[in-house]
């Protein structure tokens, strides 16, 4: 059955700075997802990417995260100046058009 | 922006019993989705629901949209205690809060 891939698993980062989580998201859809999940909390929507841009996204996608689809499989987010807070799980998801959404096991972001 | 309210926020329940949980909206959605996550694992989708008033099952899990497309109900019927787990309801894209599924043996 088709995945979705996230790397790395686990990331550790120092306070201030940047990180980059990976996902290959399933090779047909069209829309791509990032949720982020704070220990023992509920899955919060970050943002939704479709056709080459951000189709919407939550107040807490603000200018210290950025996505991108560098290639044709690839798709990432990007945390500038990590702060403590940031610490989550970081879900990415990908989904045809109007279909369910299919995640990835999740990238541990730790902030020391 | 679009809020899910989700109830109950958890459930003790024997091994057994049925189980029933729903999620209110005040607003319209398209698709309406039930997601269940085990600890340490990403959302697995269990049933998805496009048009008002669709009632789908998938095995033991029956899922309803409701006719105002504003809220939606998830039945687990005779639990079994790998049913235990966070179960989530989401209106594309956002997620309701969860409801917390225990199944006493």
């Amino acid at each position: 059955e088709p995945e979705v891939t996230q790397t790395p698993s686990h990331q550790v980062t120092q306070m201030g700075q940047e990180v980059i989580l990976r996902c290959v998201p399933i090779s047909n859809h069209l829309y791509f997802y990032w949720y982020r999940q704070i220990l023992g909390q509920k899955v919060e929507f970050l943002v939704s990417f479709y056709n080459n841009e951000i189709s919407e996204k939550s107040e807490i996608f603000d200018d210290q995260f950025s996505v991108e689809r560098p290639d044709g499989s690839n798709f990432t987010l990007k945390i500038r100046s990590t702060k403590l807070e940031d610490s989550a799980m970081y879900f990415c998801a990908s989904s045809e058009p109007g279909g369910g959404y299919t995640f990835g096991s999740g990238t541990r972001l730790t902030v020391v | 922006g679009q809020q899910l309210n989700q109830s109950p926020q958890s459930m003790f329940i024997q091994e057994g019993e049925d189980v029933s949980m729903n999620c209110t909206s005040s607003s319209i959605f398209n698709t309406w989705l039930w997601y269940k996550q085990d600890p340490g694992e990403g959302p697995v989708l269990l049933i998805a629901l496009y048009k008002a008033g669709e009632l789908t099952s998938n095995g033991r899990l029956t899922a309803q949209f409701g006719i105002t497309r504003k809220d939606s109900f998830l039945n687990i019927s005779a639990s079994i205690p790998s049913d235990v787990g966070i179960y989530f309801c989401a209106g594309s894209p956002r997620f309701g809060a969860g409801t917390r599924l225990t199944v006493k043996p």
